[in-house]
């Protein structure tokens, strides 16, 4: 089982909406990632928190926005998101030295409307 | 660019036999390398990794690494339906924190 933890499992949310996608792991790792996945195609990243600054931002539009309050916790607020970012959102956290493993969360199933 | 190459299958292989899942990739940098298995609608979950040439064993799974001429495979013996799933194969730098994925190869495990 995956020590890594999303919620919500799955959000329907309107264009004009503003929702926020959650991720807590507790294995002490202090690198935590968001991927985006479409179907059949592999996971994408999207942003990278090292030590809970951001590392990484993958030119990601700007609808997107993460946080990171603390070294368990992640959140990627949404807001005014297309259909065409449907997708499932996958969180993912890894031990603090870059090439290390990462391990995935189950996911957050995203459609938008 | 740095990419990581990868069959998209689907590999096909009868029940009890070795499923040979293979990756190249182009950047010779690469040092940390993954095997992911992704089952339908859910998420990637670890595999296998391996950092140094040769070959990892776990169980019914040994990955192989050959840096000279940036190949890796896994290898899947005694092969099951439940093994039946898309593999993804990922590739790190240790000055990074980004992994590099395949686009996946996916593996239909015939009863």
């Amino acid at each position: 089982d995956t020590e890594v933890t999303q919620t919500p499992k799955h959000l329907v949310m309107g264009m004009t909406n503003k929702k926020s996608l959650k991720c807590e792991q507790h294995m002490g790792h202090r690198a935590m990632y968001w991927y985006k996945q479409k179907a059949k195609k592999p996971p994408e990243l999207m942003f990278v928190y090292s030590y809970e600054k951001l590392s990484i931002n993958e030119s990601v539009p700007s609808r997107f926005s993460p946080e990171c309050p603390n070294s368990s916790l992640l959140n990627l607020h949404l807001h005014a998101l297309q259909p065409e970012d449907s997708a499932l959102y996958l969180c993912a956290s890894s031990p603090s030295a870059p090439g290390n493993t990462i391990y995935f969360g189950e996911g957050s199933w995203l459609t938008v409307v | 660019q740095k990419e990581v190459e990868q069959n998209s299958g689907p590999l096909s292989v009868p029940e009890g036999a070795i499923a040979s899942l293979n990756c190249t990739y182009s950047d010779r940098g690469s040092q940390s390398f993954f095997w992911y298995r992704q089952y339908s609608g859910k998420s990637p979950e670890l595999i296998m990794f391996i950092y140094s040439n040769g070959d990892k064993e776990d169980g019914r799974f040994t990955a192989q690494l050959n840096k000279a001429s940036q190949y890796v495979s896994l290898l899947i013996r005694d092969s099951q339906p439940s093994d039946s799933a898309t593999y993804l194969c990922a590739v790190a730098m240790d000055s990074s924190y980004k992994l590099i994925f395949g686009s996946g190869t996916r593996l239909l495990v015939r009863p």
